[in-house]
């Protein structure tokens, strides 16, 4: 069964804290997203990545950086923490050139900064 | 820019009602694929269906049904004789062919159904 992991279901953290979300796909797909939820906003995009090393901003990339070193894994990060930050964060990914097809999400991170 | 919006923030129902949930988008692209999405309880995104912007025909799948309309730029949603089962948020997203295959969605719509 194809498969992306998020490493973390909830997490609490402390305002002005580094967190890492992490985010792992086994189906061998070139793109990988990174969405907040929030209530009545959806699921806002906040960075994606086509490639190994590559990244773009997405909708609200402020407050936010991302790392792709290997071609599975798609970290978050959260430089400095902050209340505001407190959201569902999910995961995706798909298959390069592969527009409206296969799209896969993560059972999503909930986040908590206090 | 794309947009999506998903009017009704939150619906409740009784079991065996049928339900609409409603979808409008905005898009200047030609070519696009329109979404539905479950999200349950448990919090992972279920896909549901996927459209293309050159394909208007209408879909059944069990009790659900879609209804695309580009003159209108809608893509509802009908859940025929609703279960509890149903009970779940449901996403309503936009994807274009220009725009590095992410999804826009929509602000999604709280589903309830009572027994």
């Amino acid at each position: 069964d194809v498969k992306v992991t998020q490493s973390s279901r909830y997490l609490v953290k402390r305002t002005g804290e580094k967190v890492f979300l992490e985010c792992v796909q086994d189906m061998d797909h070139e793109n990988m997203f990174w969405y907040r939820q929030d209530p009545g906003l959806g699921l806002r995009l906040i960075y994606f990545s086509y490639d190994v090393k590559m990244k773009e901003k997405g909708d609200i990339p402020e407050g936010y950086s991302v790392s792709r070193e290997k071609k599975e894994r798609f970290s978050l990060i959260l430089e400095s923490a902050s209340t505001n930050q407190t959201s569902m964060y999910l995961c995706a990914s798909n298959r390069q050139g592969a527009v409206g097809y296969g799209y896969t999400f993560g059972s999503g991170t909930r986040l908590t900064v206090v | 820019a794309q947009k999506v919006t998903q009017a009704q923030t939150e619906i409740s129902v009784v079991e065996k009602e049928d339900v609409t949930l409603d979808c409008v988008y905005e898009t200047r692209d030609t070519t696009y694929y329109l979404f539905w999405y479950k999200q349950p309880p448990s919090g992972e995104l279920v896909f549901l269906i996927r459209r293309n912007s050159f394909d208007e025909q209408n879909e059944i799948s069990g009790r659900y049904s879609w209804n695309f309309q580009k003159s209108t730029s809608s893509f509802n949603f009908t859940i025929t004789a609703s279960q509890v089962v149903d009970s779940a948020v449901y996403f309503c997203a936009l994807s274009v062919t220009n725009a590095g295959n992410m999804l826009t969605f929509g602000g999604g719509t709280r589903l309830m159904v009572k027994p």
